[in-house]
């Protein structure tokens, strides 16, 4: 059975960092490009970060490029995302999602995890 | 980035009716949206790509048009278990970003 799940979060002071990850399970992982979607309570969706499965290609949001960092593990099933220099707005629950159309122009998530939550505060 | 402005932030609508729900981009992405349905509680679901190609398992109630920057999420009949937000998401191209969401309640 396929399935994603996030660990990691927690509360963390603001400043500092925290690393969060996805393990997959039931699917080819390494071919596949995978994502991190944040939603702060009550908000909106959120992209935050994607990485190809060469692990070397990665692309970011504005709002956290030069802060966070994501890669993987294809060994291990494993994606990561390590977020410093935390701040009050990073505040949310953080998913993991799958681009089933990886090497097609377009991109549909069409696995994600449950989440895993980020409180940011002092 | 590019700006996808999503309307109406919220409606009301009774079961069986049609809804349109309306998403634009800052600039022209071609087909290049998708949408998806959340819960609350829930990771969101995917229901179109491609602006119009309708996810495996999704109803057929469900449809999306749309090209350049104006896209369209449209559910006909409307059905008790559609009551949920939806988003839409441009993949044209990085950053990807997601319209503000619009919230779908059932009468």
């Amino acid at each position: 059975q396929v399935h994603l799940e996030e660990s990691g979060g927690g509360v963390v002071q603001p400043g500092r960092s925290l690393r969060v990850i996805c393990e997959a399970s039931g699917l080819s992982f390494s071919s596949y490009t995978m994502h991190w979607v944040r939603q702060a309570p009550g908000k909106g969706l959120e992209w935050v970060a994607l990485v190809w499965p060469d692990a070397n290609t990665k692309y970011y949001a504005d709002s956290v490029r030069g802060r966070f960092t994501v890669s993987r593990d294809n060994s291990k099933n494993t994606l990561y995302l390590d977020m410093n220099n935390l701040r009050p707005e990073d505040a949310a629950l953080y998913y993991c999602t799958r681009d089933y159309l990886t090497g097609d122009k377009r991109e549909a998530f069409d696995l994600w995890g449950q989440g895993t939550m980020v409180t940011v505060s002092s | 980035a590019i700006q996808m402005t999503q309307s109406p932030p919220s409606l009301s609508a009774s079961v069986g009716d049609r809804v349109t729900i309306t998403c634009r981009a800052s600039q022209d992405i071609s087909d290049d949206l998708g949408w998806y349905q959340q819960k609350p509680g829930k990771a969101p679901k995917l229901l179109i790509f491609g602006a119009s190609t309708l996810e495996s398992g999704v109803p057929s109630r469900f449809s999306g048009g749309g090209v350049g920057t104006d896209f369209t999420l449209t559910i006909t009949s409307l059905q008790p278990e559609d009551s949920a937000t939806y988003y839409c998401l441009q993949d044209n191209g990085y950053p990807l970003t997601f319209g503000q969401g619009t919230k779908l309640e059932i009468k």
